[in-house]
């Protein structure tokens, strides 16, 4: 099956900087989504992008679909965006699975 | 719009029991939805896609048997753990599509099952 790798595993800021966040990925995908995981386990999701770029305030997002990558920024990070990023791809349209990858552990520091 | 809900969000029972989990598209019908399973700092790992209508697809290495799943109508899909046992223990998350416009998923808030 496809594999997804994210990186770095883990990530600890100061408030205020900014960072990328990357998700590889091993095959052509339809979907490629963005969600934040917050302390109590709710996936948010922050981009929905297979391809191209998109923003949304602080956050931004570009995926190369040709290359099998996808990255996330984030700029002048706050301690509220602390959690879990997780990227996660899939073949096909809404309903088709989605694989995850393992994560990306960020701590913003104040 | 695009709110799935599940229920309960937290569930504890003892060992041998059934426990049975709701997972709802509120605003949106879906014919496909999606199980979950996380552990402790883990990723999420499908478990099986539920279909309205139609048997579920389980993926590989999950017990049919102990992960019944039934998708009786368009906004309703239920996973029922049965004789539950500690090693079930987990937080289960569903999932739908959304295909109006784009090909998104939206995931409820979880379940966060532990077996005594």
């Amino acid at each position: 099956g496809i594999q997804v790798e994210q990186s770095p595993p883990d990530l600890i800021l100061q408030e205020g900087a900014n960072s990328t966040l990357r998700c590889n990925f091993s095959d052509s995908v339809n979907n490629l989504q963005w969600f934040h995981q917050n302390p109590w386990g709710q996936l948010i999701n922050l981009f929905y992008i297979p391809s191209g770029t998109k923003q949304n305030g602080r956050l931004s997002a570009t995926t190369v679909a040709t290359e099998r990558y996808s990255l996330l920024y984030i700029s002048s990070s706050q301690t509220t965006d602390s959690g879990v990023y997780f990227c996660a791809v899939g073949l096909g349209g809404a309903n088709s699975k989605l694989t995850f990858g393992k994560g990306i552990t960020l701590s913003v520091r104040p | 719009g695009a709110v799935v809900s599940q229920h309960p969000s937290r569930v504890i029972c003892k060992s041998g029991t059934s426990v049975k989990i709701e997972c709802r598209s509120l605003d949106f019908q879906a014919t496909t939805m999606f199980w979950y399973r996380q552990f402790p700092k883990q990723s999420l790992m499908l478990m099986a896609t539920s279909n309205e209508g139609s048997k579920a697809t389980y993926e590989q290495g999950v017990e049919k048997d102990k992960f019944l799943i039934n998708h009786a109508s368009l906004t309703l899909s239920t996973l029922t753990v049965t004789s539950a046992h500690p090693e079930d223990s987990s937080f289960y998350i569903c999932s739908a599509g959304r295909e109006v416009s784009y090909n998104e998923q939206f995931f409820g808030p979880g379940t966060r099952l532990t077996v005594l």
